[in-house]
């Protein structure tokens, strides 16, 4: 039982690069983030999906595209990467109990990246 | 609205006490509070929900005050594994349902010996 597995673990990109961040949950999970975090601002949400098939926008989506790609998997796309992109990237997934109120995030182990 | 964490950061010896507080202009249906290692993913500590209720994991308990949509993080006896950044995230209700988990900025811990 792995729980969340990101790759790459790093990842350096010259600006205007694109490429995808691979994010897979074996816990039979509905719901599944994806967060940057940035120094002194905690988490952001980008991206997350309720279920397979369906997306939505959180705090920060532009520069980012999403797919579900089915229950286990979600990825996150950088068409042309710029410098402010600059982050660490964390999925995370969840059972969404009981409307939501009391769910319990599980996130992956982190992507750096680094746009130059 | 993001959640407000205070203090920023500590530093404690071993075996002192610590509090983090976190506060939101929004009223809130549920607090929720995790712990992230230097390095390493985000953990689960535990969730407090709309009625005041206190939780507690290890030396590590909270409450959750709804009047004054505040939740504190209280730390007993310290010890070196505590350190590490805690961050609350909250819900509130909206239209339908509650909103996506928001998480604060995080309070930095440093236990010394």
């Amino acid at each position: 039982n792995a729980g969340v597995t990101q790759t790459p673990k790093f990842q350096v990109l010259k600006t205007g690069q694109s490429m995808t961040l691979q994010c897979a949950q074996d816990m039979n999970h509905n719901s599944m983030y994806w967060y940057r975090q940035d120094p002194g601002m905690g988490l952001r949400l980008i991206y997350y999906s309720a279920s397979e098939g369906t997306t939505d926008k959180g705090e920060v989506p532009n520069g980012y595209n999403v797919s579900r790609l089915n229950k286990r998997e979600f990825s996150l796309r950088l068409e042309s990467a710029a410098p402010s992109q600059t982050s660490v990237y964390f999925c995370a997934s969840s059972a969404e109990i009981a409307g939501g109120r009391r769910e319990t995030q599980y996130f992956g182990p982190g992507t750096r990246l680094l746009v130059l | 609205q993001q959640p407000v964490q205070s203090p920023q950061a500590v530093i404690l010896r071993e075996g002192e006490d610590a509090v983090i507080n976190c506060s939101s202009s929004k009223a809130l249906y549920s607090v929720h509070w995790y712990r992230q290692k230097h390095g390493e993913a985000p953990v689960f500590l535990m969730i407090l929900l709309k009625g005041g209720e206190q939780k507690g994991h290890e030396k590590i308990s909270a409450s959750f005050n709804e009047k004054k949509q505040q939740s504190s993080l209280y730390l007993t006896a310290s010890q070196l594994s505590y350190s590490g950044t805690y961050f609350c995230g909250t819900k509130g209700f909206i239209s339908g349902g509650y909103n996506k988990l928001i998480f604060g900025a995080g309070t930095r811990l440093a236990v010394h010996p």
